[in-house]
């Protein structure tokens, strides 16, 4: 299938910033996006999902922005703490299909 | 509970051995999959078990095999492995396994060497 892609491999940000990681996707027939996060030596963890005919949805302290016309999906994350150390994929699809992900982003934090 | 279990943590094996990988999940999901993941690399899906039945094969050498004895269960058998099979291997589960918006909840992995 068709693959969804991150700008970048790597993204350093200072402690108690905002973090923002960004994912573009080539399928324009997804209905569905997931990001998680995978620390090291860890399967990948849920942190939120959206549908397409969103393009807002908060968790806590996560926000994931979908904007359907450029095929752009977004993470951000308040307040970056150093548990949030790990890499973060984006995924589409889902259900009987499975789970197409994207490069993935290393996110560091700086103290 | 989004918990799901695979066994063992680390496997180490030659490449004329025989072991098999397991997964478990108690959250009644009926959709189980088997994803590969190499070094700094996304994971890529391997096999899809839709209501205990084999759904979706991407393409996997016939040196791994998945069976799924019941809802809970899935396993990989795995033979005659070659060293660039190793990687870290990781189930997941999901509610239904109709339509593609249902989350996917993985377990921790098997970390796979072969020699």
């Amino acid at each position: 299938g068709e693959s969804v892609g991150l700008h970048l491999p790597t993204l350093s940000v200072q402690e108690g910033d905002n973090s923002i990681i960004n994912c573009a996707y080539s399928n324009s027939a997804s209905d569905y996006f997931i990001w998680y996060k995978q620390e090291s030596g860890k399967g990948p963890q849920f942190i939120i999902d959206i549908r397409s005919n969103m393009d807002k949805r908060q968790g806590q302290r996560v926000t994931v922005l979908l904007n359907k016309t450029v095929k752009h999906l977004s993470l951000q994350i308040a307040a970056t703490q150093p548990g949030d150390s790990a890499v973060y994929f984006c995924a589409e699809g889902g259900g009987a299909d499975g789970l197409t992900f994207g490069k993935g982003t290393h996110l560091i934090i700086q103290p | 509970d989004t918990e799901v279990t695979q066994t063992p943590k680390h496997l180490v094996m030659g490449m004329t051995n025989k072991k098999s990988l397991k997964c478990e999940q108690h959250m009644g999901h009926r959709a189980m999959y088997w994803y590969k993941q190499k070094a700094k690399k996304p994971p890529e899906l391997m096999f899809v078990y839709s209501y205990e039945k084999l759904s979706i094969n991407e393409s996997v050498p016939s040196r791994f095999s998945p069976e799924c004895p019941n809802s809970s269960l899935l396993n990989l058998h795995l033979h005659a492995l070659q060293p660039e099979d190793s990687a870290l291997y990781l189930c997941a589960s999901s509610q239904v396994p109709t339509g593609a918006t249902d989350t996917q909840y993985f377990g921790p992995g098997t970390r796979l060497t072969v020699l």
